[in-house]
Parts: C-alpha cells; structure tokens; sequence
C-alpha cells in the first residue's frame, strides 16, 4: 500500500464555485498526477508534478490548476466548476526508477457539479 | 500518442487461464509496456511490466512478441477477484513515468 489518500472521497457543489482536491502521500514520490475518470473514456492526465513546485499539463487540463508546495500534497483546484468536471478523480504517484516507474494509485474522488 | 489496441471485452470461467491480448504495433525500441488493472470502484493498480523479455511476478505473466507489436498479459488460473478492467499501456522513456490509459479490457470471470 501506498499510503495515498484523497480528501474529499465525495462532493457534490454547484456551477461556478471553487473546488480543491487534495491528495496526500506518505511515500516520499517525487512524481505526482491527477487523473480523471469518466464512462467511455478510461483515465485522462490532467495535470502532473515532477518534484516540488514543478508541475506540467496533461491531455485534459483546461480548468484546472495544481500546486505542490511540499513533496507529500499535491492539490487539484477547480477555479470555477462546471458540470463537464463531473468526474471521478485519481491521484497516483511514482518513485523514481530510472527508465519506468510503478504509479500508485488512491482511491479516488468523486466530484458531482450540479 | 502511446496508443495500445485491446480487445472491449473478455471472458473466461473461474480456475481457467486468461489471456489478454494488446497491439502496439507502433512501439518504439525504448518503450515499456505496463499493464494495471482496475478493479470495481477501486483505483488501477500495477501489474506487471515489461521491455523485450517475458516477464513473470505473483500476479501475472507477460509475454511480448519478438517483434514487440504485441504483448498478452496471461493470468495462469483466473479468481472472481480478477474480474476488472485491465490496461495495456505504453511508457515512454523520460516521460516523467506518464502514462496515458485508454479504455482497456473488460475481462469478466464466471463462477
């Protein structure tokens, strides 16, 4: 186990309002990512981090910042949500092992923007 | 992109060996290929992975085609608990270990 955990495991908001997911590890990664999860599209990089402070774009992240001040937290924020980030969320991290790593996954997030 | 091809969906019957097929035919000579799977309401977790050789761990075997194009994960006699969504998936070297999941295999296992 690697001790990820994701808070909150659910939320429901309304369009418009600011939302913060965090994602905590106990692991000592260097690497960080947010995932997203939606029916017919399997997981989609939304953002990742490859050591503090260093963070970069994935295939999805328009409408999404991150921010990773600290090695074991890296937040997913949703600066004004809409109904399209109806979503189930994953964070996964990675130690670094040369030319592959094993991602690690949470246990996910789910978002619901009404 | 690191595009794989796998089949939608699977079945097999409890106790019999699985193979689970992928094509990735445009692999380049330094990519890896990994495999996760996803069980239900749960996040993926690792599987196996592999670069040329067969490669073989508590939970699966790899084989991989000489010419690469194409992998089969083998899960040597499937349980109920392998019932999942399983992912065959390209890693590029310095890639930062991104990997890019696509819609996977749904493998169902009858009792």
């Amino acid at each position: 186990d690697a001790g990820i955990t994701q808070s909150p495991r659910h939320k429901v908001t309304e369009t418009g309002t600011p939302v913060t997911l965090r994602c905590h590890q106990t692991e000592n990664h260097r690497y960080m990512y947010w995932y997203r999860q939606d029916p017919g599209h399997g997981l989609r990089l939304i953002h990742y981090s490859y050591g503090v402070k260093d963070t970069d774009k994935g295939e999805v992240s328009d409408g999404y910042s991150v921010s990773r001040s600290k090695t074991e937290d890296f937040l997913l924020t949703l600066e004004s949500a809409t109904s399209s980030q109806t979503s189930v969320y994953f964070c996964a991290t990675a130690r670094d092992r040369g030319n592959t790593g094993e991602l690690f996954f949470g246990e996910g997030s789910r978002l619901t923007v009404l | 992109d690191a595009k794989t091809t796998q089949p939608n969906s699977m079945e097999s019957n409890e106790e019999e060996p699985v193979h689970l097929p992928c094509n990735h035919s445009t692999i380049s000579g330094t990519d890896y290929i990994h495999w996760y799977r996803q069980l239900p309401s749960q996040g993926p977790e690792y599987v196996i992975h592999g670069l040329t050789s067969n490669v073989n761990n508590r939970m699966a075997s790899l084989a991989i085609a000489e010419d690469r194009k194409s992998s089969t994960l083998i899960l040597h006699r499937a349980t109920l608990r392998d019932a999942a969504v399983y992912y065959c998936i390209r890693g590029r070297r310095g890639s930062n270990y991104k990997l890019t999941f696509g819609k996977g295999t749904l493998l169902t296992v009858n009792p």
